[in-house]
């Protein structure tokens, strides 16, 4: 069946240094990406989107990457710092959003 | 600008028995959605509403679970009977249009023994 699934459950980083989370999908038509992250307690939080039109797409300390012919996406984060710990989601939007398992990410001080 | 509200944050009952979880949408917002998130997955959308009418519910069990938007604003889901297998949290989310970004509530914890 369909799915948007993670590579790594867990990825522990040192502070400062950049993270890398990686999400792969199976359906080739999918055109519409987003991540999210979610602290413990709390919803999914928006982080960024990016459509099929693009390969990547930059915001404030996260780039994401879509590569559509291996069907891959990645999330960077620059100088991890504490507060990003968390459990990191990517989904396809298709009108409704189906979520991969998450990457937790731990920052290491 | 306040966000989604859910309550209560947790809840705890045995199998069987009934529960339900209400959810207020940001203001304005037209599209309504429920998502049953068990421990260690994401999220799975259960029912999704534009305004008081149901736009997908694939998802939903509908044996047991149900969901109500009466007056296009504040929504109730409910379970009953409950089983072991209902232990997650149930995550509400709104956006102003269908496809729009969604803004998630803290979500409700359920622990069924």
């Amino acid at each position: 069946g369909e799915s948007v699934g993670l590579h790594l459950p867990t990825l522990s980083v040192q502070e400062g240094d950049n993270s890398i989370i990686n999400c792969a999908y199976s359906n080739s038509a999918s055109d519409y990406f987003i991540w999210y992250k979610q602290e413990s307690g709390k919803g999914p939080q928006f982080i960024i989107d990016i459509r099929s039109n693009m390969d990547k797409r930059q915001g404030q300390r996260v780039t994401v990457l879509l590569n559509k012919t291996v069907k891959h996406l990645s999330l960077q984060i620059a100088a991890t710092q504490p507060g990003d710990s968390a459990v990191y989601f990517c989904a396809e939007n298709r009108g409704k959003l189906v979520f991969g398992a998450g990457t937790i990410l731990r920052v290491k001080s | 600008e306040a966000g989604v509200a859910q309550s209560p944050r947790y809840k705890i009952i045995e199998k069987r028995q009934s529960v339900a979880f209400w959810c207020n949408p940001i203001s304005g917002h037209a599209t309504l959605y429920w998502y049953q998130q068990i421990l260690g997955q994401g999220p799975k959308l259960l029912i999704q509403f534009q305004n008081n009418g149901v736009v997908d519910d694939s998802q939903l069990p509908k044996d047991r679970f149900s969901a109500e938007r009466l007056k296009g604003v504040d929504s109730t889901l409910k379970i009953q009977p409950a089983k072991l297998e209902d232990s997650a949290v149930y995550l509400c989310a709104s956006s102003l249009r269908r496809g729009d970004e969604q803004f998630f509530g803290p979500g409700t914890r359920l622990t069924v023994l």
